[in-house]
């Protein structure tokens, strides 16, 4: 069965700093692979997707991730945090014959001014 | 038009009560879906309406009824809820158009059942 790994429940990070966020998958072949940023009480936006081609992916807000087939990772990354970027990330992954999007547990980012 | 919109946003019930929640959204996509998210912790399918139908039910319990009257409307019925069924629901939508379908997010409807 198909799963998601975020490791860290919560990160917390100095605004301007480096960041990266974690994410690993288990799937037998190559899946759809999403990160999505949920601020309090909010809906889920999108905020990158890998679905084949070129593993290093460019989002929205600055934000990155490189997939690598061999550690089955998907991991997420942000040369410099803003206040603004504190929010609740999760991992997704949906594979090639349905949409069901499976989600990791999410990791909480907290930063400091 | 390019969101999903959810009404309430907040909704207090009792247990004996029935309520509604709805979704829209007018981007012409044809598969529509609910989500339960519990407090600090990922969303979790329950309804997927294709075209109109329902296509998959994740075993969820018969006090929740999904309804989709047409292709832009996803409503939620409420009834005889329990306390544990507080929760924000989430309601997206998809083009259906082959491939994945990327799916789009509302903002939420917060419930809480006394």
């Amino acid at each position: 069965a198909q799963s998601v790994t975020q490791p860290d429940i919560h990160i917390t990070v100095s605004e301007g700093a480096s960041l990266e966020l974690r994410c690993n998958y288990s799937y037998g072949a190559t899946p759809y692979l999403f990160w999505y940023v949920q601020s309090p009480g909010q809906g889920l936006q999108l905020l990158l997707k890998y679905f084949s081609g070129d593993t290093l992916v460019q989002g929205i807000k600055g934000f990155e991730a490189e997939f690598k087939r061999s550690q089955s990772s998907f991991n997420l990354r942000k040369p410099s945090v803003h206040w603004s970027d504190a929010a609740e990330y999760f991992c997704a992954v949906a594979t090639r014959n349905t949409d069901k999007l499976i989600f990791g547990t999410g990791t909480r980012l907290q930063v400091f001014p | 038009d390019t969101e999903v919109t959810q009404t309430p946003k907040h909704l207090v019930m009792g247990m004996t009560n029935k309520k509604s929640l709805k979704c829209e959204q007018h981007m012409g996509h044809r598969a529509m879906y609910w989500y339960k998210q519990k407090a600090k912790k990922p969303p979790e399918l329950m309804f997927v309406y294709s075209y109109e139908k329902l296509s998959i039910n994740e075993s969820v319990p018969s006090r929740f009824s999904p309804e989709c009257p047409n292709s832009s409307l996803l409503n939620l019925h409420l009834h005889a809820l329990q306390p544990e069924d507080s929760a924000l629901y989430l309601c997206a939508s998809a083009r259906l158009a082959g491939g994945y379908n990327e799916q789009f997010f509302g903002p939420g409807t917060r419930l809480t059942v006394l």
